[in-house]
């Protein structure tokens, strides 16, 4: 069975830019959240989703947003770059217990 | 807001030599999950505890949850090399299993050979 996927990997934008990240969860697993790993850190919650509504949001600005599609995939969704915003963008996926990580992608901000 | 805190930030051991790194939460916690990071990878998911006092084995590893339900620790008895990575705590608030998780900032664990 393949694990999370996430795309891109890799990512440069500029400030100000847009930028869609994507998620598709283990199959079967009905609950996708986003985290932010900023270097050095330990990932800091973003959102939360299951079955296509949000269940839970962290303390992030506006600028971010999420979706999830009726297969389960989802995208993360940041408008107005910023520097700081520069990162490890994890998605995860919830089995019973267990919450698998995906690879992430990397974002940098120029 | 809530946090959850991890001691040491960064630990240095001599292989064979055990390893400890602890969690604590200002909040009591609905569960506590260990994650294990190696360098330039993501979180590895390692074990959750949900029961106050409960303790947990894996091979080399113990991991306990507190009677207050606000600190859990993590430790690995002599050490290898392939132990060497990050390890993070994450506290689940509240909600039961639907509470946000807050991750502490993580032990970085080097083992000399």
């Amino acid at each position: 069975d393949a694990g999370v996927t996430q795309s891109p990997t890799h990512l440069i934008k500029t400030r100000g830019q847009h930028v869609t990240l994507r998620c598709s969860p283990i199959s079967g697993h009905k609950s996708v959240s986003w985290y932010q790993q900023v270097l050095g850190q330990g990932p800091q919650f973003i959102f939360q989703y299951y079955e296509k509504e949000e269940r839970g949001r962290g303390n992030f600005p506006d600028r971010f947003s999420a979706r999830q599609f009726p297969n389960y995939s989802s995208e993360l969704n940041v408008n107005a770059l910023l520097l700081g915003d520069s990162a490890l963008y994890l998605c995860a996926s919830r089995g019973a217990e267990t919450q698998y990580f995906g690879p992430g992608t990397r974002l940098l901000v120029l | 807001g809530q946090q959850v805190m991890q001691i040491p930030q960064y630990q240095h051991v001599q292989e064979g030599e055990d390893f400890t790194t602890y969690c604590n939460s200002s909040t009591t916690l609905s569960n506590i999950q260990w994650y294990k990071q190696r360098p330039g990878g993501h979180p590895v998911f390692l074990i959750q505890l949900v029961k106050s006092g409960e303790v947990k084995k894996q091979k080399r590893l113990t991991f306990q949850f507190g009677e207050a339900k606000k600190n859990s620790s993590l430790h690995i008895t002599a050490t290898q090399t392939t132990d060497v990575g990050t390890y993070f705590c994450a506290g689940r608030l509240g909600g039961g299993s639907q509470g946000n998780l807050i991750f502490g900032k993580g032990t970085k664990l080097s083992v000399k050979p």
